[in-house]
């Protein structure tokens, strides 16, 4: 059984960049055709997917956060994190990492991490 | 970027009742639509894909169905664990999306 888990600061100053870490278990990060996603939740509203990294290194980012996002793995250590740059108030969220099928859907997600931005 | 309207974002039923959620696509997105439900707390968890193939361990009371544009999740008798939050995801384009949400109450 596939297990995710989200670390990281759970505090990041405005302007400052928010770095999290997923690390799986169960399971090798490259094998089988798999994506590696960030999904981030604010208080009280939906689900936003951030963006998403194959086995292959590829990555695709939702447009509204391209400019700030990096989403990279580390294979020896079956981890894959997020960066994001120049963070505001309005990046305060639970941030989710999740596995999704290669032509699927996200099949498995992590418990979650609240990060707030302030000073 | 593909938009997923969910209707209706709030709904209240009894235990017992059937409920139908309905998820709309701005362009066609074949059967590439999966539905998550989130409990208060939790994270979401996948409860079909494809549109209609039910994942492993989901009851058989839940049901997908549609293609193309509209789509929808099926309750066929709402049962007290079902009170939650229901999210359509599309993943027909290389920029995934959900759909607002849908708040199961009880009524």
């Amino acid at each position: 059984q596939v297990q995710l888990q989200e670390s990281g600061p759970g505090l990041v100053k405005p302007s400052q960049t928010l770095s999290l870490t997923c690390t799986v278990s169960g399971g090798s990060i490259s094998s089988g055709s798999y994506y590696w996603s960030w999904i981030r939740q604010p208080a009280g509203k939906g689900l936003e997917w951030i963006g998403r990294i194959y086995t292959s290194g590829s990555t695709n980012y939702n447009p509204s956060l391209k400019s700030r996002v990096t989403i990279s793995v580390d294979t020896s250590k079956n981890q894959f994190s997020l960066k994001l740059s120049s963070v505001t108030a309005a990046d305060t969220a639970v941030y989710y990492c999740a596995r999704g099928e290669v032509d699927g859907s996200l099949d498995y997600w992590g418990q979650g991490t609240l990060v707030t931005v302030s000073s | 970027d593909i938009q997923m309207t969910q209707s209706p974002s709030t709904l209240s039923a009894s235990v017992g009742d059937r409920v139908t959620i309905t998820c709309r696509a701005s362009q066609n997105i074949n059967s590439w639509l999966s539905w998550h439900q989130q409990k208060p707390g939790n994270a979401p968890k996948i409860l079909i894909s494809k549109a209609s193939t039910l994942e492993s361990g989901v009851p058989a009371r839940f049901s997908g169905s549609g293609s193309g544009t509209e789509f929808t999740l099926t309750i066929s008798s709402v049962q007290p664990d079902d009170f939650a939050t229901y999210y359509c995801q599309q993943y027909g384009s290389s920029f995934i999306t959900f759909g607002g949400g849908t708040k199961v109450e009880i009524k």
